[in-house]
C-alpha cells in the first residue's frame, strides 16, 4: 500500500474564509479521491481528482465550493471555500493503487466557527 | 441512484463469540466490495475485500461472502477480541468508475 500524508491534520477556521488541504502520496497512483466524513457518519465521496484535467464532482458538490487540483500523480489539493459551520467535518483523501484497493490518508479535521 | 445498506448499526458481542455484519447494494454492475475498519480518531483501514468473480474470501479470523444474485455481502469475524471493537464500513464500486459507495457503518463492541 502507499504512504499517504495530509496537511494540515486539523484546523479551526472562521466562517467566510477558505482552507486548502494537501494530500501527498509516496508513489505514483492512478486515482485520487476526496471524501467527507461528518461526525459519527459514513464517508461521502466529494470528487475524483483527475490528473491534468478538471475534477469529477458527485451530486451535491460543486467546483466553486470545493475546487480541486491534481498537478501530478502524487499530489492533490482540496479547497473548502467560503466556509460555514456546516462544513465542519473530517476531509480524507484516498488513492487507488495498481489494482482495486483504495487506501485513505489520515484525514484533516476542520472546525468552522 | 447507487445505494449500500448496512445492518446492524450497532453490535455487541462477548469476547470469543462471532460477529456478522450484512450489506445490500443496489447497483447490479458493482463488482468490487471492500470492508474498512475505523478506530476512533483514525483513518479507515482496508481489512478485506472481495471481487464479483468469487463467493467467499478468508483471512485468518475474518471472512467475506458475496451473493451476487441477491446483491448481498457479509463480513464474518470469528473468535472476536476486544481490539476488534471499532466501526466497520462496507462499500461497493464498479471497476470502471472506482467510486466507493459506503454503507452507513456498524459500531462493533466486544466485551471481555
Amino acid at each position: 500500500s502507499a504512504v499517504i500524508s495530509q496537511k494540515p491534520s486539523r484546523d479551526i477556521c472562521q466562517r467566510g474564509t477558505s482552507l486548502t488541504i494537501q494530500c501527498q502520496v509516496d508513489s505514483q497512483v492512478t486515482m485520487m479521491f476526496w471524501y467527507r466524513q461528518q461526525p459519527g457518519q459514513s464517508l461521502t465521496l466529494i470528487a475524483t481528482a483527475n490528473q491534468g484535467s478538471e475534477a469529477t464532482y458527485e451530486s451535491g458538490f460543486v467546483i466553486d465550493k470545493f475546487p480541486i487540483s491534481r498537478p501530478n500523480l502524487t499530489f492533490s489539493t482540496l479547497t473548502v471555500s467560503n466556509m460555514s459551520p456546516e462544513d465542519s467535518s473530517i476531509y480524507l483523501c484516498s488513492v487507488r493503487t495498481g489494482s482495486y484497493e483504495q487506501y485513505f490518508g489520515p484525514g484533516t479535521r476542520l472546525t468552522v466557527t | 441512484g447507487e445505494n449500500v445498506e448496512q445492518h446492524p448499526s450497532t453490535l455487541s458481542v462477548q469476547e470469543g463469540d462471532s460477529a456478522v455484519i450484512k450489506c445490500t447494494y443496489s447497483d447490479s454492475a458493482s463488482n468490487y466490495f471492500p470492508w474498512y475498519k475505523q478506530e476512533l480518531g483514525k483513518r479507515p483501514q482496508l481489512i478485506i475485500d472481495i471481487r464479483s468473480n468469487v463467493g467467499e474470501k478468508k483471512d485468518q479470523r475474518i471472512a467475506v461472502t458475496l451473493n451476487k444474485t441477491a446483491k448481498h455481502f457479509s463480513l464474518h469475524i470469528t473468535e472476536t477480541q476486544p481490539e476488534d471493537s471499532a466501526v466497520y464500513f462496507c462499500a461497493a464500486s464498479r471497476y470502471n468508475t472506482d467510486k466507493l459507495i459506503f454503507g452507513t457503518g456498524t459500531r462493533l463492541q466486544v466485551f471481555p
